[in-house]
């Protein structure tokens, strides 16, 4: 069964630094990789994705993600951290055979706090 | 605004209780999704439908759970007997197709049912 793994309940980090937010993934088949975010009273918001080509795609506000095969990452950075970030933030997976290629599945998700 | 409406945006009721929670998706879009968030967890798929039909229905707990569409656009979420446990917030989600290769989810700000 397709699943994604977020290690981290939370992650701090000081404004002006680069962040991390670690996601693994555990697919058959090829994996489509999604990552959202969501602010206080606010509804998830795509970041970005990755289905085919580049390892390294760019997506909203800054951010990009690194897919990497061999340690079945999907990792969310940034170079340098706005105290605006502080949010969760969630990877999921594209579903998987069975008729799940319509639908994500979602990690626990990690909440981001960028301190001043 | 054009985005993903839900409502009510808080449900309390007593255990034993029939709720039914709406989502009126964005236009035009005729994949919608209902998914259920539980405190610290990450969105939990229910159902999703493509049109008119349930495409999968495969993430409904029980048989007290059940939604409809009957006309291709706002989509009812109805819970029978409310449980304790079926407090949580309960997310809608619109795409312009159900193809996640190309597509990507757009979220209602939820539903949070406490049922007491």
């Amino acid at each position: 069964a397709q699943s994604v793994a977020q290690p981290e309940d939370q992650v701090n980090v000081a404004e002006g630094n680069p962040l991390t937010v670690k996601c693994t993934y555990s697919v058959s088949g090829n994996p489509y990789l999604f990552w959202y975010v969501q602010y206080p009273n606010r509804g998830l918001q795509f970041l970005l994705k990755y289905i085919t080509g580049d390892n390294l795609v760019k997506g909203s506000y800054g951010f990009e993600a690194e897919f990497n095969k061999s340690q079945t990452s999907f990792h969310l950075k940034k170079p340098s951290a706005l105290v605006s970030d502080s949010a969760l933030y969630f990877c999921a997976v594209r579903g998987g055979e069975g008729g799940g290629y319509n639908k994500l599945i979602f990690g626990a998700g990690t909440r981001l706090a960028v301190h001043p | 605004g054009a985005g993903v409406s839900q409502t009510p945006s808080n449900k309390v009721t007593e255990k034993g209780k029939y709720v039914e929670l709406r989502c009126d998706p964005i236009s035009g879009h005729t994949a919608l999704y209902w998914y259920r968030q539980s405190l610290g967890q990450g969105p939990e798929f229910l159902i999703y439908f493509q049109g008119t039909g349930a495409a999968d229905d495969s993430g409904l707990p029980n048989d007290r759970f059940f939604a409809v569409r009957p006309e291709g656009s706002v989509s009812t979420l109805k819970i029978q007997r409310t449980e304790r446990g079926d407090s949580a917030v309960y997310l809608c989600a619109s795409s312009p197709r159900a193809d996640l290769n190309t597509g990507e989810l757009f979220f209602g700000e939820g539903s949070r049912l406490t049922v007491l």
